[in-house]
């Protein structure tokens, strides 16, 4: 039921620099809303991360950001850490009558 | 500090229904608007639905309309999720979630684990 779709993993060595893409459609990210993205940890509830497409909320360290272009969004992190071995899952508006929200399909970090 | 605290972890026979309930405390009540998202396990989150609390008002997921019924207690500031007619792919954690004027979804409350086993 997701429409939006996130690559299944990506990974790097502690320190480097990896971005997740989050690819929608005109009824969501196209139509002007905002893109926001949860970290979850296994076993834990999501967690927000960035909303409004770029702002972090208090506490998110700077490493996180996120950005926007056209029908697809990105999550990048910056000096990549142990504990960002997580699944990060994108999150926006819907226009079409199937439903408000729409999340994307998920993306596990690995760090090597 | 908006915190959502939810019910326990059910276990149901197909077919059957289940509520889960979601308290909130602290943050202004009348701000309040609370979704259900669900998690099978191994997969994604999928938006099933949302109330806002001080005028009763839902709105569900088109994959869930029929079967879902989201209701709220003002004086108890609890959100609650009936699913009904449930299969054994409805076994899934289910999350309530505050959503804000900008529409992201924050805080989340624990989860609560539904198994759907004969």
């Amino acid at each position: 039921q997701s429409v939006l779709t996130q690559p299944p993993s990506v990974s790097g060595a502690p320190g480097q620099r990896v971005t997740i893409s989050c690819t929608g459609s005109s009824s969501n990210i196209g139509a002007g809303y905002d893109v926001h993205w949860y970290q979850q940890l296994p076993g834990t509830a999501p967690k927000l991360l960035i909303s409004g497409t770029s702002n972090r909320p208090s506490g998110v360290p700077d490493r996180f950001s996120g950005s926007k272009s056209g029908t697809s969004a990105s999550l990048a992190i910056t000096g990549l850490q142990p504990e960002d071995e997580a699944e990060y899952y994108c999150q926006s508006s819907d226009t079409t009558v199937s439903g408000r929200y729409v999340f994307g399909t998920g993306t596990k970090v690995t760090v090597l | 500090q908006v915190q959502l605290v939810q019910s326990g972890a059910e276990v149901k026979k197909p077919g059957s229904s289940v509520k889960v309930s979601c308290t909130a405390s602290g943050g202004t009540f009348s701000s309040y608007t609370i979704n259900w998202v669900r998690q099978a396990p191994g997969q994604g989150l999928e938006w099933m639905g949302r109330i806002i609390f001080t005028l009763g008002i839902t709105d569900y997921a088109q994959n869930f309309q029929g079967r879902v019924t989201i209701t709220a207690d003002k004086s108890t500031r609890t959100a609650y999720m009936e699913l009904s007619s449930l299969r054994f792919d409805d076994t899934a954690v289910y999350y309530c979630a505050r959503d804000t004027p900008g529409d992201w979804f924050d805080p989340w409350g624990q989860g609560t684990l539904v198994t759907v086993s004969s």
